[in-house]
């Protein structure tokens, strides 16, 4: 019973295209997350919504927009897509207000070709 | 601002043997600290979780400990086997919402 789920787990793409990773989580939480995680394995906080709205919006390029439909979903689109946006995008979810644990989902490979 | 350091960025040890990672944090004003484990190709997965008010938290092989006056967190993995072999993060939280990462330690446990 998976409790953080995105999909798809790999994309391979041509630049200037658009596509969408879509996250779910069934744990009840309220905040939901998504991470990019490039070649040297570091971990970049994007966005963070808390109960649909957002709270968190680091440095991202405007092709990159979240929406988060209930608190149980946060999709990500990317558009126009450039060779610098291949990574491992990793969707989690907490619930800050008790231990605030961050639970992940297993990543969304995206080749930009 | 808020540093997180993990040293050394890679191990190797041979099986059975125990072992400690470290993870600095240049602020003490933290909500929480997480262990994470990665695998290639894979997710995280949360070990433990530390939260401000607590000094160590135990799960089976693992046991992590927080001093936050000096900015310190160390994961000790008991009786190390192959399994065990992964990438190790840490993460301070501090606030309800922003984690901010270690670059990890990569672990090899040699049979």
């Amino acid at each position: 019973d998976t409790a953080v789920s995105q999909t798809p787990k790999y994309l391979v793409t041509q630049m200037g295209n658009d596509k969408s990773i879509k996250c779910e989580q069934n744990l009840g939480h309220d905040t939901m997350y998504w991470y990019k995680q490039d070649s040297k394995k570091f971990l970049k906080i994007m966005f963070s919504y808390n109960n649909k709205e957002l709270i968190i919006n680091e440095t991202v390029p405007n092709r990159f927009s979240p929406k988060s439909p209930d608190k149980a979903h946060l999709n990500l689109h990317i558009n126009s897509l450039e060779l610098g946006d291949s990574a491992v995008y990793f969707c989690a979810s907490s619930q800050p207000d008790r231990s605030g644990e961050l639970f992940f989902g297993e990543g969304s490979r995206l080749t930009v070709l | 601002k808020q540093e997180v350091t993990q040293i050394p960025a890679a191990l190797s040890v041979p099986e059975g043997e125990n072992l400690v990672l470290n993870c600095s944090f240049t602020d003490s004003a933290i909500y929480n600290l997480q262990w994470f484990r990665q695998d290639p190709g894979k997710g995280l997965t949360s070990l433990l979780l530390i939260q401000s008010s607590q000094r160590e938290q135990t799960s089976g092989r693992l046991n992590a400990s927080l001093d936050k006056s000096s900015g310190r967190s160390t994961l000790y993995i008991a009786a190390s086997q192959p399994g065990d072999s992964a990438t190790y993060l840490c993460a301070v939280s501090n606030s309800n919402y922003q984690l901010i990462w270690g670059a990890g330690t990569k672990l090899i446990i040699k049979p």
